[in-house]
């Protein structure tokens, strides 16, 4: 069965640290990869996407991820965070077109 | 322009109850999707509409039902209702091909009692 893991589902950082979420997918086949954040009460915002070429990929608010196929991952990486950036983070596979599997969401909490 | 928009935002019903919610995509979306988020869980997929045909479906219970309309927008309908069916449900929308990017709508929060 296909799958998605967000190995952490809290991570706590101090304002202006980096931070880094990582997601792992199950898959034999070819995927598309996207992390979307939630803030509270609201939908989901996209934060970038790999559809493929370049396994660096950047997105909007300064974040940015690394395509590793190899690993089957695709980990969400910020050089310095702030206040703001405290929200849920999902990591989302679309095995088919208009279909996402999400992972279970990581909760960052950024502190002063 | 409008983003994905959601009716009602919010709304409590009773154990064994019917209810329908409401979806307007971006507009040139012709795709439409549901999710199902249960309080702090991922969301999970619950269908696909495209062209007014359902394109795809989630591993959920015939209680739930949806339809889009000739102007794209869309309903998903839940019959009897159960406790467990509280969650946040987003709906999403795309343009048609892989690859394109899925905007989702602030959700309608249904509380089951």
């Amino acid at each position: 069965a296909q799958s998605v893991t967000q190995l952490d589902s809290q991570v706590p950082v101090f304002e202006e640290a980096p931070v880094e979420l990582r997601c792992n997918y199950s898959s034999s086949v070819s995927v598309y990869l996207f992390w979307y954040v939630q803030y509270p009460n609201q939908g989901l915002q996209l934060l970038l996407k790999y559809l493929s070429g370049s396994t660096l990929v950047k997105g909007i608010n300064g974040f940015e991820a690394e395509f590793n196929k190899s690993q089957t991952s695709f980990h969400l990486r910020k050089p310095s965070v702030h206040i703001s950036d405290t929200a849920e983070y999902f990591c989302a596979v679309a095995y088919s077109w208009g279909k996402l599997q999400f992972g279970a969401g990581t909760q960052v909490v950024v502190t002063p | 322009d409008a983003g994905v928009t959601q009716s009602p935002t919010h709304l409590i019903k009773t154990r064994g109850q019917h209810v329908t919610l409401r979806c307007s995509p971006i507009s040139g979306h012709k795709s439409v999707s549901w999710y199902q988020q249960v309080l702090g869980q991922g969301p999970q997929f619950i269908f696909q509409y495209y062209e007014k045909e359902e394109r795809g479906r989630g591993n959920f219970p015939d209680r739930f039902s949806a339809r889009q309309f000739p102007n794209y927008s869309s309903e998903l309908n839940v019959n009897a209702l159960l406790l467990g069916d509280s969650a946040l449900y987003l709906c999403a929308s795309s343009l048609q091909g892989e690859g394109n990017t899925i905007y989702f709508g602030e959700g309608s929060w249904l509380t089951v009692v």
